[in-house]
């Protein structure tokens, strides 16, 4: 069964940086479009950043965009997001979600998510 | 950015009843909407797609209509473990991929 699991959240301080790392499993990862999306405490959920299976094409939102960087590694069935310049609005929880196929953007299967909180 | 409105914000109900939701798009977005349910330290999991579709594993008390701009959630039964927060999601017009808000339907 799909199985996604993202780690490396945590306490960081305002202008600082983290990388988030999702780790797939129970599918042809090289196959699927990839996505991270984030959700605020208490709040909605926000779509952060997609990728496209080779890479060729990527996506941020754009209150993210210059500050966060998606790659992944098809070979190690992993995904990451760089996260610098880190403010206090970017405190959530981050999911990794896998993009329906060919549907250019439903999120058929999501991780736990990993938090991470931005606090001086 | 195409901004999806939910309504009610809360929506209280016994098991047994059913459940309409809404989701009106700020723009057309044609069919290309989906709705997600989210449990307490839960992720979000995919119930409808393409505003009618069920995904797989989702029971048949779950159903979506619409199109255009105004779209609808029922649960034609609520059970106990339905009462939730579900979303909907549109992705005619992308980037970005757009959520509503969210309606609670919690248990009365």
């Amino acid at each position: 069964q799909v199985h996604l699991v993202e780690s490396g959240g945590g306490l960081v301080k305002p202008g600082g940086s983290l990388r988030l790392s999702c780790a797939a499993s129970g599918f042809t990862f090289s196959d699927y479009y990839m996505s991270w999306l984030r959700q605020g405490p208490g709040t909605g959920l926000e779509w952060v950043s997609y990728i496209s299976a080779s890479s060729a094409t990527i996506y941020y939102a754009d209150s993210v965009k210059g500050r966060f960087t998606i790659s992944r590694d098809n070979a190690n069935n992993s995904l990451h997001l760089q996260l610098t310049s880190l403010r206090a609005e970017d405190t959530a929880v981050y999911f990794c979600a896998r993009v329906r196929r060919y549907s250019s953007g439903y999120f058929d299967y999501w991780g736990q998510g990993t938090q991470v909180t931005v606090s001086s | 950015e195409v901004v999806l409105t939910q309504s009610p914000a809360t929506l209280s109900l016994s098991p047994g009843e059913r459940a309409t939701l809404s989701c009106r798009a700020s723009q057309n977005v044609r069919g290309y909407l989906a709705w997600y349910q989210q449990k307490p330290g839960q992720s979000p999991r995919l119930l409808i797609y393409d505003a009618s579709n069920r995904a797989t594993g989702i029971p048949a008390r779950f159903s979506g209509s619409g199109s255009g701009t105004d779209f609808t959630l029922t649960i034609s039964s609520l059970e106990p473990e339905d009462f939730a927060v579900y979303y909907c999601q549109q992705r005619n017009n992308w980037p970005p991929w757009t959520f509503g808000q969210g309606t609670k339907v919690e248990m009365k």
